[in-house]
């Protein structure tokens, strides 16, 4: 059974702090790692994707990846209110389909 | 990014009815997928769908549940006998190649059967 796990949060971060956010996945051969970001009511958005251990940047955000800790996390720097959502851990396995966490609730603090 | 689009935004029907959910896919997609989120749940992976044939089904895709391609370009779901706990968003999703491309989402239906 593949699980992707995340803290459920709330996080909560003041206005132009670092949010840092966290999850775990269970299958070793998982080969593609996703974040998405989910506003309420709304539907899953890709933020980033990473397939490489390593760091990978797009603007306010870094994506970091260690396959052998099984860990994928998300930084935003500079957070702002619009960041306020929950953010989704995806992973897939070389299979058609994407396994998701729970997500991590954001709330960034004016 | 491609937009993919479904309808209907908002569906209500009573138990037992059939429902119908449909996805516009973008044109030089190849990959189709639904997934389901139960209010306050996490997203899961129902099947996929490629070169008009299931590629993978989860558990949750019972005898209850089709997919098809009708018409050569919208893609459905169809769920023959809905339950209470049918209700969620359901999302359609679509990736223009294999392996590392990623899934984008349209903006999903709410079912809520009554």
């Amino acid at each position: 059974q593949k699980e992707v796990e995340q803290n459920s949060g709330p996080l909560s971060v003041p206005e132009g702090a670092i949010a840092s956010l966290n999850c775990t996945y269970s299958d070793r051969v998982s080969q593609s790692f996703f974040w998405y970001r989910q506003y309420s009511g709304k539907s899953p958005e890709l933020i980033m994707s990473i397939y490489s251990n390593g760091d990978k940047e797009d603007g306010r955000f870094t994506a970091q990846l260690n396959k052998a800790s099984q860990y994928v996390s998300l930084l935003i720097r500079d957070s702002q209110p619009s960041d306020s959502a929950t953010y989704l851990c995806a992973v897939g396995a070389g299979s058609y389909q994407l396994t998701f966490g729970k997500g991590t609730k954001l709330s960034v603090i004016p | 990014e491609p937009e993919v689009t479904q309808t209907p935004s908002h569906q209500v029907t009573q138990m037992g009815q059939e429902v119908i959910l449909r996805c516009v896919p973008i044109s030089n997609h190849l990959y189709f997928y639904w997934y389901r989120q139960i209010l306050g749940q996490k997203v899961e992976f129902l099947v996929s769908f490629y070169n008009n044939e299931i590629s993978e089904k989860s558990e949750i895709f019972d005898d209850q549940f089709s997919v098809e391609r009708p018409d050569g370009s919208n893609f459905t779901l169809k769920i023959r006998s809905t339950k209470l706990e049918d209700s969620a968003m359901y999302f359609c999703a679509e990736q223009q190649g294999a392996g590392t491309d990623t899934q984008y989402f349209g903006p999903g239906t709410r079912l809520t059967v009554l």
